[in-house]
């Protein structure tokens, strides 16, 4: 039982690249969603996917994209990396909308 | 929008003993709180939610209780043991929001030591 898996584990990247953070669930789920984790700021919501076709803004959506490229993967972009995007990056999954159940291990992203 | 408070934010128990980890809210409209278990190197656990048309909820060994008129809900877990260690998290949604966000607290260490 897979549940939510996210790719890659860890990540360095160099200010001003870019990179695709891929999630997968298979627990068919409608809704998606992407958050970042600092230290001392808790969880904080990036985007998320009530359904398959659809995405919306959260808390903190600014330098990042979002697919849902079917009902299983979500992928959060980062199109020009910069050193505040330093975090652990959390994707989620759920039955109902924006009460998020599974979550994956993370993607623990450096931006230099 | 939601602000919620978590406290405390460091707890260290016996095997054995009880745990009390409180979350306030000040939305007064939200009617969701869930609380979630991360271990060290993974990823948020739903571990148990209530919803605000009940006062209390059980699930073996941890249970919720919510006071809405004083806007608070704690999670409690009894006869703890090493394997609960771990950082827990409230949540609450802001219902003012057009999506009704969950806000998060900011974590709870949970020390239960042998």
């Amino acid at each position: 039982n897979a549940g939510v898996t996210q790719t890659p584990k860890f990540q360095v990247l160099k200010t001003g690249q870019s990179m695709t953070l891929q999630c997968a669930q298979d627990m068919n789920h409608n809704s998606m969603y992407w958050y970042r984790q600092d230290p001392g700021m808790g969880l904080r919501l990036i985007y998320y996917s009530a359904s398959e076709g659809t995405t919306d803004k959260g808390e903190v959506p600014n330098g990042y994209n979002v697919s849902r490229l079917n009902k299983r993967e979500f992928s959060l972009r980062l199109e020009s990396a910069a050193p505040s995007q330093t975090s652990v990056y959390f994707c989620a999954s759920s039955e109902w909308l924006l009460q998020p159940q599974h979550f994956g291990d993370g993607t623990r992203l450096s931006i230099l | 929008g939601e602000n919620v408070e978590q406290h405390p934010s460091t707890l260290s128990v016996q095997e054995g003993d009880s745990a009390v980890i409180k979350c306030t809210y000040s939305d007064s409209a939200s009617n969701y709180f869930p609380w979630y278990k991360q271990e060290l190197g993974k990823g948020p656990q739903l571990i148990i939610d209530i919803r605000s048309n009940v006062g209390e909820k059980k699930d073996q060994r941890i249970a919720v209780t919510l006071n809405k008129t004083a806007k608070h809900f704690s999670l409690h877990i009894t006869e703890t043991q090493p394997e609960d260690s771990a950082v827990y998290f409230c949540a609450a949604p802001s219902a003012g929001t057009s999506y009704g966000k969950l806000t998060f607290g900011q974590g709870t260490i949970l020390t239960v030591h042998p």
